[in-house]
């Protein structure tokens, strides 16, 4: 089955102590991405990836690490989690390309989300 | 400063009447406007997109309308159903760069029996 597939779903975590969320997909697809979800602000994203080891910066990346080694994983880090990095974390894949080229319109692959608390 | 606005942030509808779920942008490089279904538990999932060139596509019961002057879209589910509760995102991106996606604040639907 083609998916995105991140874990933990649940992180419980101390101010400052380092955290990794992983992400995984199994569809070869070229571009991911991670999102935080917050109430009322929708989604925003945090890093992207073109490729293998190619990251950049979204509109949220203070805060965040992210590694791109292999073209299936897409980790992200806390190095020294605070309080405000408490949010609900979404991976995504997709084709690369950018969406609606083309003869089709595809989109992203998104995982089922980690849980993010930071006391 | 979100670049899109989506409205209302909840909604609650009664079985078999229309959903109406509005965003504006102000970005003109925006081309690709994908809506995504969010159940809980569950990460988005992308449900409808339309680009500039059409004023209107429908997929079953589910309908973008976008007006490039106004810098406004909206999807509209008609004959709204239980088990379309669910929180929709609007989403928004240049051109080809659709990867690059930047998305409204969400909708919670309610649709009641």
């Amino acid at each position: 089955e083609a998916q995105v597939t991140q874990n933990p779903r649940y992180l419980i975590t101390v101010t400052g102590k380092k955290l990794t969320v992983t992400c995984s997909q199994n569809m070869n697809h070229e571009y991911m991405s991670w999102y935080r979800q917050d109430p009322g602000l929708g989604l925003r994203q945090i890093y992207y990836s073109m490729n293998v080891e190619v990251t950049d910066k979204g509109d949220v990346p203070e805060g965040y690490k992210v590694s791109r080694k292999e073209k299936r994983n897409f980790p992200l880090i806390l190095e020294s989690p605070s309080p405000n990095q408490t949010s609900l974390y979404f991976c995504a894949s997709s084709l690369s390309g950018g969406f609606g080229t083309g003869m089709g319109i595809y989109g992203y692959t998104f995982g089922s989300g980690t849980r993010l608390t930071v006391v | 400063q979100q670049q899109v606005k989506q409205s209302p942030q909840s909604l609650i509808v009664q079985k078999g009447g229309i959903s109406i779920i509005n965003c504006a942008y102000e970005n003109t490089a925006f081309d690709y406007f994908p809506w995504y279904q969010q159940f809980p538990g569950k990460g988005p999932a992308l449900l409808i997109a339309i680009r500039p060139d059409v004023s209107e596509k429908k997929e079953g019961r589910f309908t973008i309308s976008f007006n490039k002057s106004a810098k406004q879209f909206s999807l509209h589910i008609m004959d709204s159903q239980p088990g379309d509760s669910a929180t929709y995102f609007c989403a928004a991106s240049p051109n080809n760069a659709g990867n690059m996606l930047t998305f409204g604040g969400g909708t919670r639907l309610m649709v009641k029996p």
